[in-house]
């Protein structure tokens, strides 16, 4: 009962360096999310993808970029990490095309540059 | 600006005890979820609520959605240890492509003694 697996856990990144973070699910969702969320800002939108072959703009998506590789994997690249990138990092997906239905979220990347 | 806006931020009360947090939004939505977020995990979602004025109860939690759709509350009866955590609510609404986005509260850090 996988769910929405992340990797990796934890990373720590020295400034201008570049990762890809990784996001699976199994649940046949058309869905999925990329979230930062920071102390006293909540949960922000990064990235999403509808459907298999799109993905759209957040609300915060400068610095990074996303690859949805087929229905099951949505991933996350920071190309030249900042400081102010250091968060934990939530990938989710949905069943429909909207959220009514509810997220299921993964376990989180926390990741800090340094 | 925060689209919406959660109280109080921190709680902490005794085990036993009655509690409710509020989810307040200017704008509305189609729907409106709450999660809860336990240290070193993500969201996992409690319940959804879409009609104006719906109530829910999932045993000693009861959610409620405003009238007009712009905010909701949780109320917790006789709190136990097991409920403490964040709790974020999101609301939802219509996105590109027909699609709908969730946008999350800050969050209510509830702790409670025993």
């Amino acid at each position: 009962n996988a769910g929405v697996t992340q990797t990796p856990k934890f990373q720590v990144l020295k400034t201008g360096q570049s990762m890809t973070l990784q996001c699976a699910q199994d649940m046949n969702h058309n869905s999925m999310y990329w979230y930062r969320q920071d102390p006293g800002m909540g949960l922000r939108l990064i990235y999403y993808s509808a459907s298999e072959g799109t993905t759209d703009k957040g609300e915060v998506p400068n610095g990074y970029n996303v690859s949805r590789l087929n229905k099951r994997e949505f991933s996350l690249r920071l190309e030249s990490a900042a400081p102010s990138q250091t968060s934990v990092y939530f990938c989710a997906s949905s069943g429909r095309t909207g959220p009514t239905y509810g997220y299921t979220f993964g376990s989180g990347t926390r990741l800090t540059v340094v | 600006t925060q689209l919406l806006e959660q109280s109080p931020q921190f709680l902490s009360i005794q085990e036993g005890e009655n509690l409710t947090v509020y989810c307040n939004s200017s704008s509305v939505f189609s729907s409106l979820q709450w999660y809860r977020q336990e240290p070193g995990e993500g969201p996992v979602l409690l319940v959804t609520v879409v009609t104006g004025g719906e109530v829910k109860k999932l045993k000693r939690l009861t959610f409620q959605f405003g009238d007009a759709r712009k905010d909701s509350s949780l109320h917790i009866t006789a709190a136990q240890p097991g409920d403490t955590g964040l709790y974020l609510c999101a609301g939802a609404m219509q996105a590109n492509f027909g699609n709908e986005k969730l946008t999350f509260g800050t969050g209510t850090r509830l702790t409670i003694i025993p």
